[in-house]
């Protein structure tokens, strides 16, 4: 079976520009994240899906982070307008349905916004 | 504050020296599992122990729910081993939904 594809794996971004990240999850897992990693918060949920239905969205990201999971097979993560404080890694994961013990992650993508 | 403290934040060792990682949670969890992120790679899971003691390969966990509190120790340590270990828990106790550490980073010199 295929894992987490992510793409791009580097992105770098003009401040105040839109950027979309993609994420393809492992066939037949319902459970759908978005992490955000840096070196001082470590890892931060952005969003979860469940079978497509956005469950939870990152209260302190809402405003400029917008993730969508349009099929079960694809999702993406939206950033407008980007600042240079969302340089990070992100992270897309999935997981059979409630079983963490499943969790697969994707290699991320580093973003930098200048 | 921090739900999910891990200690040492950083640890050299020499190859074949033990290692022993903690991590530390403020609320209960029915889910608790290690990761293993190699540099500039993506996070892999190393093994679920939300109680009790589990080994695989060199590796064993000892996860006390009551205390709140789970290890992670690494036998004859090789220099493939560095990376960041991450522990991560189900803070909402639904079992599916992680918080995570920010790590404890080892460097195994040869």
């Amino acid at each position: 079976d295929a894992g987490v594809t992510q793409t791009p794996r580097h992105e770098v971004a003009e401040k105040g520009q839109t950027i979309i990240l993609k994420c393809e999850p492992v066939s037949g897992h319902n459970d759908l994240f978005w992490y955000r990693q840096t070196k001082i918060q470590g890892l931060e949920l952005l969003s979860y899906f469940r079978s497509k239905s956005l469950m939870e969205d990152g209260g302190a990201f809402k405003d400029r982070f917008k993730a969508e999971m349009l099929n079960s097979s694809f999702s993406t993560l939206k950033i407008q307008p980007t600042e240079p404080k969302d340089s990070a890694v992100y992270l897309c994961a999935s997981s059979r349905q409630g079983s963490a013990e499943t969790l697969y992650f994707g290699s991320g993508t580093r973003l930098t916004v200048l | 504050g921090q739900q999910v403290q891990q200690s040492p934040a950083s640890l050299v060792l020499q190859e074949g020296e033990n290692a022993e990682l903690q991590c530390n949670f403020s609320s209960t969890a029915t889910q608790l599992q290690w990761f293993y992120q190699s540099p500039g790679g993506s996070l892999v899971s190393l093994l679920s122990n939300p109680s009790g003691t589990k080994h695989t390969g060199r590796l064993t966990s000892t996860t006390v729910t009551k205390e709140r509190r789970s290890s992670l120790h690494i036998s004859s340590s090789q220099t493939t081993d560095s990376g960041t270990y991450l522990c991560a828990i189900d803070r909402d106790n639904m079992g599916y939904k992680l918080t995570f550490g920010t790590g404890t980073s080892l460097l195994v010199d040869p």
